[in-house]
This record gives C-alpha cells, sequence and structure tokens, in this order.
C-alpha cells in the first residue's frame, strides 16, 4: 500500500508567479484534501476533492484553485502568489466517508519572495 | 466562526511521566475528532480518533477523552518518551457532509531526559 505523496518537496517561487502543486493519493482512496500550514501554526483547510469535483472548500480567495484526475490524483494551483502564500502546503487523502480519518503526505514547502 | 483552540501552546514532561495535552472546541455540531501528531518536516500522523458518542478510546499508551458538555478534548500520553516529542494537533469534522477536518493550532510537546 502507497502513502499520500506529494511534489515538489520545495518550492521557490516570486510575488506574482503562478504554482502548481502535486498530490497522488493513498491506494483505495478517492478523497483529496488540501491544506495551508504557515510556520507556527495549525493546517488551514482550503478545499477538497472527491471524484474529481470539488466538495467543500475553506476561506480561501479564487486564485487557488484546484483538480482532481480519474485516478485521483490533485492539482493544487496558486495564481498572482503572494509573500502570505508562503507556507507548507499539505495534501491528505481518504475513502471520502464521514468520520474517516484523513492520511497525509508529507508536504511542499512553498517560498514566495 | 467556531474553531478548534488549545489551552496551552507549549508543554515539558519528564522522560516516563505521563503527559496531557488539551484542546477546546466550540463547534457543538462537530461528531468527530482526530489527534494528530507532526514531526519537523513531515505531514500529521494520526494518532486516535474518537466519535461523539464515546467518552474514551484507548490506544497504546495514548488515550483520548472527550467532554461534550464542556466541550473539551484531551489526550494523554502514559510514559513520555523522547520520541513523543512533536507538535500534537486536535482535529475536528464539523460537518458530515464531507470529512474535512478543521485543526487547532497545536502544542509543542517537550520531553526532556
Amino acid at each position: 500500500e502507497t502513502g499520500v505523496t506529494q511534489s515538489p518537496t520545495h518550492l521557490i517561487k516570486t510575488r506574482g508567479q503562478q504554482v502548481t502543486l502535486r498530490c497522488s493519493s493513498q491506494s483505495g482512496h478517492n478523497t483529496v484534501s488540501w491544506y495551508q500550514q504557515a510556520l507556527g501554526q495549525g493546517p488551514q483547510f482550503i478545499f477538497q476533492y472527491y471524484r474529481e469535483e470539488e466538495n467543500g472548500r475553506g476561506n480561501f480567495p479564487p486564485r487557488f484553485s484546484g483538480l482532481q484526475f480519474p485516478n485521483y490524483s490533485s492539482e493544487l494551483n496558486v495564481n498572482a502568489l503572494e509573500l502570505d502564500d508562503s507556507a507548507l502546503y499539505l495534501c491528505a487523502s481518504s475513502g471520502g466517508r464521514a468520520n474517516e480519518k484523513l492520511f497525509f503526505g508529507s508536504g511542499t514547502q512553498l517560498s514566495v519572495l | 466562526g467556531e474553531s478548534v483552540g488549545l489551552h496551552l501552546p507549549t508543554l515539558s514532561v519528564q522522560e516516563g511521566d505521563n503527559s496531557i495535552i488539551n484542546c477546546a472546541y466550540s463547534n457543538s455540531a462537530s461528531d468527530y475528532f482526530i489527534w494528530y501528531k507532526q514531526e519537523s518536516g513531515k505531514g500529521p500522523q494520526f494518532i486516535i480518533d474518537i466519535r461523539s458518542n464515546m467518552d474514551k478510546r484507548q490506544g497504546q499508551r495514548v488515550t483520548v477523552l472527550l467532554n461534550k458538555t464542556v466541550k473539551h478534548l484531551s489526550l494523554q500520553i502514559a510514559a513520555t518518551q523522547p520520541g513523543d516529542s512533536a507538535v500534537y494537533f486536535c482535529a475536528e469534522e464539523p460537518s458530515s457532509n464531507n470529512n474535512d477536518m478543521r485543526f487547532g493550532a497545536g502544542t509543542r510537546l517537550t520531553v526532556k531526559p
């Protein structure tokens, strides 16, 4: 059984650029959730994808968007990067049912200069 | 809005002692809670979960207590070891429509030898 994998592990961008982060879900999982974790903070929910559709969104602007593919892998896209977007971006997968634990990847550390 | 929070940002214990990490939640509709452990450079790792129809659940060296009356959650770690040093997050599932989890700010546990 393969776990959740994310790429890249680290990324440096400049303000105004666009970035795409990738996530492969754990085998057997059809739901992917994305979180932003600023330094010293808890993960903040960005959105969730279930069967290729957005299935819930946190308090993030539209420049944060995502995709889920038929194999349940997912991308997080952020346009017009701002300095405050610097954070650890975490992907988690699950079976999509209520009361089910999320399995997290190790994250992508994004630095915006 | 309602959010998950923690009483103490840091906790330092002696190796071999028991640790208690507390969490207050305010969303009375939440019916599922998880404790996660996050080590430096890694994603959150599942420790133990509890549903709202339970008051207590035990795992290996860990116990989670849920007090719905005062909306309080705690994690007890028995015989704390140096490998337990990490940041601990409680998370709640505010809706049964999807299983996006909402996290608190975390408590850093340091185990002194």
